[in-house]
This record gives structure tokens, sequence and C-alpha cells, in this order.
């Protein structure tokens, strides 16, 4: 119950394109989403969140879709550029702990 | 603003020794958070401590210890270090409960 599932694991897209990642969850305990970005050999930098009470928020580029009855969420990515190139994550929080997807992998070519 | 600190960067073990990690919390922050990043399992929540005590912990061995100090920074313990502790041990900080985490550069912990 206390799983994230997050698909794809892996995306390739053209430079201009629109990236798409899916995450799932069950637990209703669930309060925020937060998504991170990380790149190789750094740490998950916070992109952008949002609380289930939203169905929508959008920051720049980056806009996350909630659904709660579905428990589904995702993030869209517009005008994908190489230098988002990175690996995203999900995640979901309850009790200040955060339960994590397992990852996707982003390559934006040029 | 300072980011979330840690140190070391790397540290190389071998199996039965001991670690120490370090993490230097965002100023005027108060929550610090340790998770581990390895190979095939993904961020896994190990602790939470706030305002000096361990508020929650996730479902690692009792050898994973820490604790916090009066100055908010917060360190890691592994004892009787074993070859699946080899990973990335990242520690993220927010300002006070229910408040966005933002994380350090981790330390990668190489048990040989």
């Amino acid at each position: 119950q206390q799983q994230v599932k997050q698909s794809p694991q892996s995306l390739i897209v053209q430079k201009g394109g629109i990236s798409i990642i899916n995450c799932a969850y069950e637990n209703t305990a669930f309060d925020y989403f937060p998504w991170y970005q990380q790149f190789p050999g750094k740490g998950p930098a916070l992109l952008i969140a949002i609380r289930p009470d939203v169905s929508e928020k959008k920051e720049g580029r980056f806009t996350i879709s909630f659904n709660k009855s579905a428990k589904q969420f995702s993030l869209h990515i517009m005008d994908s550029q190489p230098g988002d190139s990175a690996t995203y994550f999900c995640a979901a929080r309850s009790s200040e702990k955060l339960v994590f997807g397992k990852g996707m992998k982003l390559t934006v070519n040029p | 603003e300072a980011g979330v600190t840690q140190s070391p960067t790397h540290l190389i073990k071998t199996r039965g020794q001991q670690a120490t990690l370090r993490c230097s919390p965002i100023s005027g922050h108060t929550s610090v958070y340790w998770y581990q990043q390895a190979l095939g399992l993904g961020l896994q929540f190990l602790l939470w401590y706030d305002e000096g005590e361990e508020r929650n912990r996730g479902n690692f061995p009792p050898r994973f210890s820490g604790r916090q100090f009066p100055n908010y920074s917060s360190e890691l313990n592994v004892n009787a270090l074993e070859l699946e502790d080899s990973a990335l041990y990242l520690c993220a900080s927010s300002f006070r409960t229910q408040q966005p985490q933002h994380f350090g550069d981790g330390t990668r912990l190489s048990i040989l």
C-alpha cells in the first residue's frame, strides 16, 4: 500500500516535444505529491509539487495533472530541451515520509 | 542561500566496519531526513529527525541509527557494514514539518 508506481522507465523525445511521466498510488493517506529531477552525481532537486485538493498545477514548462479518484498523477514537460535530460522521480508523502517511484530516465535529443 | 551539505562525498569501508555520514541542513530548517538510494531499489526513506528527536523510521535494521544536534545538523551511523549497504545516502531538510524536502548531493558509501 506504500508503493508508488511510475512509468515509463525511460523516454526519448526530440527537442521541442512533450514528455509525459505517469505515477499511480494506493495509499489514500498520502497528502502531498512532489516531483524531483536528478542529474548524474547530484541529489534530487524539487521540481514541482501538488496537493490532492488541486487537479492541476503549472510552473513554466512543467505541469502536474492529478486525478484523486483514479489515484494517479502525471508530469508533463512541454517544449522539452536537451538540458531536461535527467532522471525524474515522482513521490508521495505520508507522515513526513516520502515514498518514491522507481524513476524515469528522460533523454531529449537535439 | 547554501543548500543541504553532506560530507564526506565518498566513503569506502570494508565489511563489518562502521560508517558515519554528516549532514548540514539549509539555514532555518529544523527537520532532517535520511534516504538510501541503492541500485535497483530506488530511493528509500531511512530516518526523520525534528527538533533533536527521531520522529519516524523506515524499514531498516537497528544498525542504521543517527542523531540530530542542537544546531539541527545530523549524522547517520551505520554499524556492522554489509556489502548491500553500498549506496548513495541522501540527506534532505525542510522548514518545519509539512514543508517541501530539499536534498543534498549525498554521500556515496562503498563497501569492499
